[in-house]
């Protein structure tokens, strides 16, 4: 089975940086990926780490240390536009290409 | 490429009713998965087929849901009959060629009343 745990909700500032945690207990793992979904509409992938370390990829970039079962988001300088859902999910094996989803991170920009 | 793509994007039905939802894959893309999402259990897999043959319908919630991939580019899940608590977004995902990528569609939102 899968735990995928994650904040319910975080609050910024326009401009300001969002790190947001993920850690996961699964039975296997092949990969952890980020996806942003807006309210009211389908999830768009961010980012894949499989390999522990820092991925960078413009104002997001996204951690992973698999012998920890830990994964952080990170946003920098914050838009309004990044008010969102951001969703941690894992697969959890070699041949099986399903992912798990947590239950979602809600991020709130503030001017 | 156009994207994944589903239909209808709303629907309202009386319980009882049968549903029926359908999902047109990227071209290229041999994976299709389908979702439901809600406020209370999130984005859960329901079944997901590879190259048309369904590998994991574990998420399949009872015998009132069926889903199916008639050829390599199409599917339809069907909830006969339909309940107020099968009432969520239903989204259809297609796997990209890396097999990193999982791209979703729009969405069917449901309303069974």
């Amino acid at each position: 089975g899968q735990n995928i745990d994650q904040p319910t909700e975080m609050t910024a500032t326009e401009g300001a940086i969002v790190q947001i945690n993920c850690t996961y207990q699964t039975s296997g793992f092949n990969g952890l990926f980020w996806y942003q979904q807006h309210a009211g509409e389908a999830p768009t992938f961010l980012s894949y780490n499989v390999l522990d370390g820092l991925e960078e990829k413009g104002r997001f970039s996204s951690f992973l240390s698999r012998s920890k079962g830990y994964s952080y988001l990170l946003l920098k300088e914050l838009q309004m536009k990044d008010s969102a859902s951001y969703l941690c999910a894992v697969r959890d094996g070699s041949n099986d290409y399903k992912l798990s989803f947590g239950a979602g991170t809600t991020v709130t920009v503030r001017a | 490429d156009a994207g994944v793509i589903q239909s209808p994007r709303h629907e309202v039905t009386e319980m009882g009713q049968e549903v029926t939802l359908r999902c047109k894959l990227i071209s290229g893309h041999n994976s299709l998965f389908w979702y439901r999402q809600t406020m209370m259990r999130g984005l859960e897999l329901l079944i997901y087929f590879n190259n048309n043959v369904p590998i994991d319908d574990s998420g399949m919630p009872e015998d009132r849901f069926s889903a199916k991939m008639p050829n390599a580019s199409f599917s339809t899940l069907k909830i006969q009959p339909s309940e107020p608590r099968d009432s969520a977004v239903y989204f259809c995902a297609s796997l990209g060629p890396s097999g990193n990528t999982i791209y979703f569609g729009e969405g069917s939102w449901l309303t069974v009343v």
